[in-house]
């Protein structure tokens, strides 16, 4: 079976700080990666998808890739309470997207 | 604005009932997706559809039919419902490999 693994948290980082989320998943021949955010009560909202090996940013989101480790990563700079969320790991590997857990991150003011 | 809608945001049924659940999406996406979301255990794939009349079974199928006979409609089918079927229901779509967006969820609760 395919697996996805987060950190489970819950992790709390002060307001300003950086937060980071991981993830490793099990299918070596998984081709593309996503971040999802879900707020309590509400559907999870895309927040960055990662292709290919390295860094890529937006904004103060950067997502980390290292597909021989089979591990990706989310890093949140410069925290802010509304960042306060679960946050999902999702890879697809067949067209058969599948979903870590969840890491709930609470950001203090 | 594109969108996935679900028809019903809360739903309570009764053990042994057969239920419905429809996704629509108006994106013209190949991929549709269901998953269910239980506290601590994540989205888990029930099923999911790469085109018309195809379909996959996910991590979870076990009670669950899935019905695709538009591109645009995925409709999850519990044939007879249980009590352990109680969860939220999540439908997505997605084009390819790409990211998937997900409807607002059906919040079902059998009795």
């Amino acid at each position: 079976q395919k697996e996805v693994e987060q950190n489970s948290g819950p992790l709390s980082v002060p307001e300003g700080a950086i937060a980071s989320l991981n993830c490793t998943y099990s299918d070596r021949g998984s081709q593309s990666f996503f971040w999802y955010r879900q707020y309590s009560g509400k559907s999870p909202e895309l927040i960055m998808f990662i292709y290919s090996n390295g860094d890529k940013e937006d904004g103060r989101f950067t997502a980390q890739l290292n597909k021989a480790s089979q591990y990706v990563s989310l890093l949140i700079r410069d925290s802010q309470p509304s960042d306060s969320a679960t946050y999902l790991c999702a890879v697809n590997g067949d067209n058969d997207m599948r979903f870590g857990a969840g890491t709930r991150l609470t950001v203090k003011p | 604005d594109v969108k996935v809608t679900q028809s019903s945001r809360y739903l309570v049924k009764r053990t042994g009932e057969k239920v419905f659940l429809e996704c629509v999406q108006d994106m013209d996406h190949e991929n549709m997706f269901w998953y269910r979301q239980d506290p601590g255990l994540g989205l888990r794939l029930i099923y999911f559809s790469y085109d018309v009349k195809m379909k996959e079974k996910g991590d979870i199928p076990e009670g669950y039919s899935v019905s695709r006979e538009k591109k645009e409609r995925f409709s999850l089918i519990l044939e007879s419902a249980s009590t352990n079927q109680t969860s939220m229901y999540l439908c997505a779509s997605s084009l390819w490999d790409g990211p998937l967006l997900f409807g607002p969820g059906t919040r079902l609760t059998v009795l």
